[in-house]
């Protein structure tokens, strides 16, 4: 079965500081997917990234950063300079190669303070 | 405007009563899911559909149903068989399931009195 963990349940941080969200998945597939999404207080979620299983080059969006290590079957996400509109619960989620077991971690809270 | 619609926004139901929660899409996707999120959980699948006249269980279907009668619209009934119907529903397509990301409706916030 697969599954996706989110060990921080919670994180706070101050403007400007750097900030891991972690990520740890398992799956006995040899082909999948992986994806952060963001779910600001309005509630509805907003797609960030997807990552294949072949695809390990790390990737870096403006101040959004992902980490993805099959060794450790991690993807973990890093915003630097973290600023107050970054506060929001990101979801890290799971997907096999034909949409049957699409899966999301627990999430994240992330508050950033100003 | 390209994306997907969720009705209403709020909705309040008495305990017993049958509802129906309104999702729409017009980006042309595939894939249909219905989500059920509680305070401060991870998101739950209920039903997902692939293609019309097809939908499956997901994690916590029992309660529910839904009908994928045309490919832009997947409503989800909230039967009186749902013990705790009281939750935040979220809508969400993809072009095809599995390798393509879900895009995401605002969600429906039904509360039963």
């Amino acid at each position: 079965a697969q599954k996706v963990t989110q060990a921080q349940t919670e994180i706070s941080v101050v403007e400007k500081e750097d900030v891991t969200l972690d990520c740890v998945y398992e799956t006995r597939d040899t082909t999948y997917y992986l994806f952060w999404y963001k779910q600001p207080p309005s509630g509805e979620l907003v797609f960030l990234i997807r990552r294949n299983s072949f695809d390990e080059q790390n990737e870096i969006s403006g101040r959004y950063s992902w980490n993805f290590q099959k060794s450790t079957s991690s993807f973990n996400f890093t915003i630097t300079a973290s600023q107050v509109v970054d506060s929001a619960v990101y979801f890290c989620a799971l997907s096999d190669n034909y949409g049957q077991n699409f899966v999301f971690g627990p999430g994240t809270r992330l508050s950033v303070l100003p | 405007d390209g994306g997907i619609t969720q009705s209403p926004k709020y909705l309040f139901r008495k305990e017993g009563q049958n509802v129906t929660l309104s999702c729409e899409q017009n980006l042309n996707h595939d894939a249909m899911y219905w989500y059920r999120q509680d305070p401060g959980q991870g998101l739950r699948l209920i039903y997902y559909s692939q293609i019309v006249n097809d939908f499956q269980k997901g994690d916590i279907a029992e309660g529910y149903s839904v009908s994928r009668e045309k490919k832009e619209s997947f409503p989800l009934t909230v039967t009186s068989a749902q013990k705790n119907p009281t939750a935040f529903y979220l809508c969400a397509s993809s072009m095809r399931t599995g390798n393509n990301e879900q895009f995401f409706g605002p969600g429906t916030r039904l509360t039963v009195l």
